[in-house]
């Protein structure tokens, strides 16, 4: 059975500095890895996607998440954060595209 | 495309009442999910279909949930009799099978009294 965890409830950051949000992912078989972004009260929005190719994956809105099967992590990154940036965060991987299980969530709050 | 559609939007009823929230698919995919979100318990998968047939519905919590998908474009979500505890934001979310990405509907906000 395929698991995700999402290790931080909350991450901080300044506007302007680099921001991680990390995943890591146990899952039989070969990985899809997905990162979806929530605002308030609003459903979640598809960000990136790994299925195979390079391990760097780039996505909307500047973000970019890194593959690494030895470590078995899927971390969330962008070079500069923004405010508008601050958000709930969702890992998520499903084991050959079906059975899809999410992380609980990380919380960013970039700050002014 | 619209997206996927959801609706109610809101829903406020009372406790015993029967709430049915419905869900449509984007055209053209061929699997659907239904999950609840609250702040206690974050996002949970509640049932899936592939191909209208449901797969898995390990995630309903109990027989007042059910689920039905009569035809690609369309699924709902019944709860009879519902309690306060059902309170949350329901989301649909629908993907083309295999190797992409869910997309999700706005959700439907749910009030049991």
């Amino acid at each position: 059975a395929q698991s995700v965890a999402q290790p931080e409830d909350q991450v901080n950051v300044a506007e302007g500095n680099p921001l991680t949000v990390k995943c890591t992912y146990s899952v039989s078989g070969n990985p899809y890895l997905f990162w979806y972004v929530q605002y308030p009260n609003r459903g979640l929005q598809f960000l990136l996607k790994y299925i195979t190719g390079d391990n760097l994956v780039k996505g909307s809105y500047g973000f970019e998440a890194e593959f690494n099967k030895s470590q078995t992590s899927f971390h969330l990154k962008k070079p500069s954060a923004l405010v508008s940036d601050s958000a709930l965060y969702f890992c998520a991987v499903s084991a050959y595209g079906q059975n899809f299980v999410f992380g609980p969530g990380t919380r960013l709050s970039v700050l002014p | 495309d619209a997206g996927v559609i959801q609706s109610p939007r809101h829903e406020v009823t009372e406790m015993g009442q029967e709430v049915t929230l419905r869900c449509k698919p984007i055209s053209g995919h061929n699997s659907l999910f239904w999950y609840r979100q609250t702040m206690m318990r974050g996002l949970e998968l509640l049932i899936y279909f592939n191909n209208n047939v449901p797969i898995d519905d390990s995630g309903m919590p109990e027989d007042r949930f059910s689920a039905k998908m009569p035809n690609a474009s369309f699924s709902t979500l019944k709860i009879q009799p519902s309690e306060p505890r059902d309170s949350a934001v329901y989301f649909c979310a629908s993907l083309l099978l295999p190797g992409n990405e869910q997309f999700f509907g706005p959700g439907t906000r749910l009030t049991v009294l």
